[in-house]
């Protein structure tokens, strides 16, 4: 079974920073897929960033990027020029290969509370 | 465009009630997905369906759970004599194609249920 382990219960930046969140997983698959999920005090996940494991290229969407180990099974969020919208959950989840049934699922880990300072 | 909604979302019950959480996806998708998400952890899959089929209820921790989309299409998760351990937020999400696609799972709002 696939895990994923986010270390850092809570984090704090000052706005106009750069923040990173860290991700590591743990599978025997080859080809999958990550995601980071933001989720704001609403309650509504939000999809950030995705990477698909066979691409050597690490993901990125305007202020979002990630940095990609597979051979480490890291999967870190960078958020540059912080703003106080930021202010989040942020869940860092693994998607297994689609060629095996049951890997439809999404598996999270327990998140990290992103506080921006004003 | 409107996107996934649920209801309620905030239910109180008194341990041994049954309740009933409704999940309305984005209109046109096949998947549906329910997530139990307990205070201060992420999410964990309870079940998933593509269209009136449910292909994965892996998740589902007893039998007192049931979920059903029978014309594939709004999806009711039951819990049968709830107990205190049931008090989660179950988040619905949905995505536009079937098993084997990598699309983009949107999610509801949440019901928090609380089990007094």
């Amino acid at each position: 079974a696939q895990t994923v382990t986010q270390s850092q219960p809570e984090m704090s930046v000052q706005e106009a920073e750069t923040v990173t969140l860290s991700c590591t997983y743990d599978t025997s698959e080859n080809n999958y897929y990550l995601f980071w999920y933001k989720q704001p005090p609403s309650r509504q996940m939000i999809l950030v960033i995705r990477q698909e494991a066979y691409k050597q290229q690490n993901a990125t969407e305007n202020r979002f990027s990630v940095n990609f180990q597979k051979a480490a099974k890291s999967f870190s969020l960078k958020i540059s020029d912080s703003q106080l919208g930021d202010t989040a959950m942020y869940f860092c989840a693994f998607r297994g290969s689609i060629s095996n049934f049951g890997n439809e699922k999404l598996t999270f880990g327990t998140g990290t509370r992103l506080t921006i300072i004003p | 465009g409107a996107g996934v909604s649920q209801s309620p979302r905030y239910k109180v019950a008194k341990r041994g009630q049954d309740v009933a959480l409704r999940c309305d996806p984005i209109s046109g998708h096949v998947s549906l997905f329910w997530y139990q998400q307990a205070l201060g952890q992420g999410p964990e899959f309870l079940t998933y369906f593509q269209n009136e089929a449910q292909l994965d209820k892996s998740g589902l921790p007893s039998d007192r759970f049931f979920a059903e989309r029978p014309e594939g299409s709004v999806s009711t998760l039951k819990i049968q004599r709830t107990q205190q351990e049931d008090s989660a937020v179950y988040l619905c999400a949905s995505s536009f194609r079937g098993g084997g696609s990598t699309d983009t799972q949107y999610f509801g709002p949440g019901t928090r249920l609380t089990v007094l």
